[in-house]
């Protein structure tokens, strides 16, 4: 079965911080993305990819930085953490388009910006 | 601008009967329409999925009904247990986008 794994699960950070969620899938899937879920907003995108060295802006792209350095890893950057970034971020990976259409998801890392 | 809506915020129903989960879309391109369930503390996972060109498809206790003309589709959960309750998200996506399209989430309680 596929397999996305997220690290930390945890994360208490301080403002103005550099905070670093990792991501790694072993489904060889050319797509990763990096959502943030919070109350009341849903799912929304922050960044994606479509492929080692690739990393395309999603719909919440402020704040953030994203970097893809191997087929297996996509990491999320944040470079100076803000408590507005406190939130759930979910990595996921899949090859949406065509006939591949199914995102997997890790299990989350809860992120507390104090 | 909520490209994908779903109704109600919640729902709370008792154990046995069927749960109707609403979703509604506005862009003509979107010919993938996805269900993820997610239980607390985990990552949202696939439940059931439609194609466009079918005005329905069935899993199980798990029914997708869709109405392209309307751009709207349901998730009927048959015979609801307690262990249905979850929060379901519907998605979408098509076109030339590679992204999937999320709603903001509909929490169900089974009440047993």
């Amino acid at each position: 079965e596929a397999a996305v794994t997220q690290s930390p699960r945890n994360k208490v950070a301080v403002t103005g911080g550099k905070v670093t969620l990792s991501c790694n899938q072993t489904n060889n899937h050319n797509n990763m993305y990096w959502y943030r879920q919070d109350t009341g907003h849903g799912l929304r995108l922050i960044h994606y990819s479509y492929g080692a060295g690739s990393t395309e802006k999603g719909d919440i792209p402020d704040g953030y930085k994203a970097s893809r350095p191997s087929q297996e890893n996509f990491s999320l950057i944040l470079e100076l953490a803000t408590p507005s970034q406190t939130s759930v971020y979910f990595c996921a990976s899949g090859d949406v388009g065509g006939s591949q259409n199914t995102l997997y998801f890790g299990a989350g890392t809860r992120l507390s910006v104090l | 601008q909520q490209q994908v809506r779903q109704s109600p915020q919640s729902l709370t129903v008792w154990e046995g009967e069927t749960a109707i989960l609403n979703c509604s879309y506005e862009n003509s391109a979107f010919d993938y329409f996805p269900w993820y369930q997610q239980f607390p503390g985990e990552g949202p996972a696939l439940l059931i999925s439609i194609l466009s060109v079918s005005n329905k498809k069935e899993d199980g206790r798990f029914t997708i009904f869709f109405n392209k003309r309307e751009k709207k589709l349901s998730l009927h959960i048959a015979d609801s247990q307690p262990g249905d309750s979850a929060t379901y998200f519907c998605a979408a996506t098509g076109g030339n986008t590679r992204k999937l399209i999320f709603g903001l989430g509909t929490t169900l309680q089974v009440q047993p």
